[in-house]
This record gives C-alpha cells, sequence and structure tokens, in this order.
C-alpha cells in the first residue's frame, strides 16, 4: 500500500501560485496518483490524475519527478473559491483480491484576500 | 454536477434505529463505493460493489451492510445506530472495478445525525 504523505494545511493569498507536495515512497509501478478537492460538506471532486512527468488541465497542472516518489499538485493564481481540503490519491492496493481504497488526511489550504 | 445522485439529503434519527441510504451512479458506471467522512476521522472507505458484486471492504462496522441492485443503484444499510454513527456518507462511482485509472465521481453526501 503506497502510503501518501501531504502538508495539514497551508496558507495562500489570492493571485499567487500554489504547489502541495504529496510524498508516496512505496508507489508500485503500476500505479497512478490523483487529485481531488473537497469544499465543505460536499463530496470529493476529481481535479487531475498522472503517471510521471507533467500533467495539465484547466484546472491545475501535476507534476511527477523521474522516481515518482513525489508528485506536486500547481494551482495557479488562487483564488478565495480555492479553498477547500486537497487529497492525494495514489493507486489502489491489492489485498486478497481486492482493491483497498485510501483517502489520506488531506491538505487544508485556505485562501486570503 | 457528478451524476451521482444520493438520497436522502439529511436524515435525523434515533439511537437504536435502522436507515438506508440510497445512491445512483453516473450512467454507465458499474461500481459504487460508500465512505463516511467525519469531523475526527476524515474520509473513510467502507465497501465497493462493482456489477452487482462486493468487489472491496474498508472499515465497515458489522451494523452497516450494502448492496448494488441490477440497475446499479446501490443501498447502505445501518443499524443499531449509535451517536458515533452521525457523519456525511458518501457514494461515488466509476466506469470499472477500481483500477488506479478509474476516477471516481462523488455524490453530494447523506448527513446523518443520530439523536
Amino acid at each position: 500500500l503506497a502510503k501518501t504523505t501531504q502538508p495539514i494545511s497551508m496558507d495562500s493569498y489570492e493571485g499567487q501560485e500554489v504547489n502541495i507536495t504529496c510524498s508516496h515512497n512505496n508507489i508500485a509501478t503500476n500505479d497512478y496518483i490523483t487529485w481531488y478537492q473537497q469544499f465543505p460538506s460536499q463530496g470529493p471532486r476529481f481535479i487531475i490524475q498522472g503517471y510521471k512527468t507533467k500533467v495539465t488541465n484547466e484546472v491545475a497542472s501535476l507534476f511527477i519527478p523521474a522516481d515518482r516518489k513525489s508528485s506536486t499538485l500547481s494551482l495557479p493564481r488562487v483564488s478565495l473559491s480555492d479553498t477547500a481540503v486537497y487529497y492525494c490519491l495514489v493507486g489502489v492496493a491489492f489485498s486478497g483480491g481486492y482493491n483497498k481504497l485510501i483517502f489520506g488526511a488531506g491538505t487544508r489550504l485556505a485562501v486570503h484576500p | 454536477d457528478s451524476g451521482v445522485t444520493q438520497t436522502p439529503k439529511h436524515l435525523i434519527t434515533a439511537t437504536g434505529q435502522r436507515v438506508t441510504l440510497r445512491c445512483s451512479p453516473r450512467s454507465g458506471d458499474l461500481s459504487v463505493y460508500w465512505y463516511q467522512q467525519s469531523l475526527d476521522q476524515g474520509l473513510q472507505f467502507l465497501i465497493q460493489y462493482y456489477n452487482g458484486e462486493e468487489r472491496a471492504k474498508g472499515n465497515i462496522l458489522e451494523r452497516f451492510s450494502a448492496q448494488q441492485f441490477p440497475d446499479l443503484h446501490s443501498e447502505l444499510n445501518l443499524s443499531s445506530l449509535e451517536l458515533g454513527d452521525s457523519a456525511l456518507y458518501f457514494c461515488a462511482s466509476s466506469v470499472a472495478a477500481g483500477e488506479s485509472t478509474d476516477t471516481q465521481y462523488f455524490g453530494p453526501g447523506t448527513r446523518l445525525t443520530v439523536l
């Protein structure tokens, strides 16, 4: 099981770029890295997924170094509405033929005016 | 809107009671997942069904059970409710069986309050 480690919280200001790093030292060869965003009292929302190097979509970028033991979610020019909890999810663990799906504690991002 | 629907949105009940939470996955999705989120526990995976069959099990209590019906909707049954069962219960769905690339789409959740 690839355990993930993220900062518990981060603070930023409107218009700044925010980078949230997730460590996953035990990532398996077939594992992908996925990031979710969650607002209070809402279900998590998929942001981005990648396997290696760099992935970019209309919301964020995901940087994954060659060793894949970490990944960085980059949010360009954040706004107040980006205040949320961000979860890094790495692959699935197979145990006895079943998948086990683990969300970590997440990073609580607070964007200030 | 993720396309996943959950009912009811809110549920208030008493200890010892039994409730049923309902989830309809996105059109075409075969997997349904149930999660519990309480203030002190974060997002905890409970159970996954894939095309009607149990696929993965997390920290689901014996008092809880789930099933997925032929039309792929799912129900989570919580019985002998305790105060500590008060939480947000989320349902998610995905296209396939839960492989690493299988994106999960979450519903709006059901807030359960046990008094």
